[in-house]
């Protein structure tokens, strides 16, 4: 049984580019939550996907965008990348955004 | 505001010890409190889930106490072994517009030396 799976797992990008991370959660799980968590702090969260829509949104400009497939998939898309930007990120699955929620190795993006 | 502070920040201690961790939390309304391990470069697996009935929970060497009154959580860990080093992170989820929102503690960095 797969547990959440993200791609890449590394990533490196130049400042003004554009970024999608790639989040498959786990077997029997409909919702996709994405946090950012930079070196040293704890995730910050930045939205949560259920039923192909975003559902909740935490404290992230629009430049970070996201969608669900209806395999139950994820993206997040980060447009005009800042250096600020670099950190690793994470997505948690869970089912109907209300049981335990199971998090995927996440994604480290450096930005330079 | 909705935060979650942890402390102490880091914590060294020899293997075979006991450690507590602690988490304050001011998020409401409560709806469940979960303690995570992190290992470096790894995503957070969970340890514990408490609600607001549960006083004490306990998963193997690890023990979660919380007192909803006082808005406080610890995480006990008892004859620690060198793999418990990993940063350990409160999560207090509140109900918003019918889902869950979590806010995340920054974490406690436990280092154990043989």
């Amino acid at each position: 049984d797969a547990g959440v799976t993200q791609s890449p797992t590394h990533l490196i990008k130049t400042r003004g580019q554009q970024v999608t991370l790639r989040c498959s959660p786990k077997s029997g799980h409909d919702t996709v939550s994405w946090y950012q968590q930079a070196l040293g702090q704890g995730p910050q969260f930045i939205f949560q996907y259920y039923e192909e829509e975003e559902r909740q949104r935490g404290n992230f400009p629009d430049r970070f965008s996201g969608h669900q497939f209806p395999n139950y998939s994820s993206e997040l898309n980060v447009n005009a990348l800042l250096l600020g930007d670099s950190a690793l990120y994470l997505c948690a699955s869970s089912l109907r955004q209300v049981y335990g929620y199971t998090f995927g190795s996440g994604t480290r993006l450096t930005v330079v | 505001k909705n935060q979650v502070e942890q402390s102490p920040q880091s914590l060294i201690i020899l293997e075979g010890k006991n450690c507590t961790l602690q988490c304050n939390y001011t998020v409401s309304p409560f709806s469940n409190l979960r303690w995570y391990k992190q290992d470096t470069g790894r995503g957070p697996v969970s340890l514990t889930i408490m609600t607001f009935s549960e006083n004490t929970k306990s998963n193997g060497r690890y023990t979660a106490t919380l007192d909803a009154d006082t808005k406080q959580s610890s995480l006990h860990i008892t004859a620690s072994q060198l793999s418990d080093s990993a940063s350990y992170i409160c999560v207090v989820r509140r109900l918003s517009g019918g889902s869950y929102i979590p806010t995340f503690g920054r974490g406690t960095s436990l280092i154990v030396h043989p």
